[in-house]
């Protein structure tokens, strides 16, 4: 098993641009989540998702989009960057009930806006 | 909304020794999780140890231990025999209905 997925592992945005941050688990876990960690920071939920076709705000979506067509993927949109959402991305999965159990982390994509 | 605390951003042990990391909580949910995270440099965020709140007794996992006190709302994580590979951030965080906190971290350096 690759475990969670996630490309790119970095990338620079002009402001105003728009990207899709790819995540991928082969687990099949029913619970997935998109964090971001600023420096020195510890992790703010963006989004969850509990199933395909289902999902929920988190901590921090303003500027966000996410999407789950598929158990295995779940992509997160950044529609017109900006330079606060300079910061690293984690993708996590997790088996139901979710909250109670491990998450399993991806290893992160870094985004600077410019 | 649910707030984590770490009053400690950097601590260091030397090899082989203890070191308890702080952790404190604000919530008016009775029934939650609490987890211990640890961040290498790699970035690689690896669950160390998990807590559920109904559960009284402390949970251990090898070298790892919390001391979880519900009414004080207060997890502190205690690293015994310390080796250098526990070098590392350190997040406290709270899971209730899918919605998960974390505070902003300790950074242990274990000093040989």
């Amino acid at each position: 098993n690759a475990g969670v997925t996630q490309t790119p592992k970095f990338r620079i945005l002009k402001i105003g641009q728009s990207m899709t941050l790819q995540c991928t688990q082969d687990m099949n876990h029913n619970y997935m989540y998109w964090y971001r960690q600023d420096p020195g920071m510890g992790l703010k939920l963006i989004y969850y998702s509990v199933g395909a076709g289902i999902t929920d705000k988190g901590e921090v979506p303003n500027g966000y989009n996410v999407s789950r067509s598929t158990t295995e993927d779940f992509p997160l949109r950044l529609e017109l960057a900006a330079p606060s959402q300079t910061s690293v991305y984690f993708c996590a999965s997790s088996y139901p009930p979710g909250q109670a159990y491990e998450q399993y982390f991806g290893p992160g994509t870094r985004l600077t806006v410019t | 909304a649910q707030t984590v605390t770490q009053s400690q951003p950097e601590m260091s042990v030397q090899e082989a020794e203890t070191v308890t990391l702080s952790c404190t909580y604000d919530t008016s949910e009775s029934n939650y999780y609490l987890f211990w995270y640890k961040q290498p440099p790699s970035r690689q965020m690896i669950l160390v140890i998990r807590q559920e709140a109904y559960k009284q007794q402390n949970a251990t996992e090898n070298r790892f231990s919390v001391n979880f006190q519900k009414a004080a709302k207060s997890f502190s994580l205690k690293i015994s025999d310390s080796q250098l590979g526990d070098t590392a951030m350190y997040f406290c965080a709270f899971c209730n209905n899918n919605d998960m906190r974390f505070g902003a971290g300790t950074r242990l350096t274990v000093k040989p």
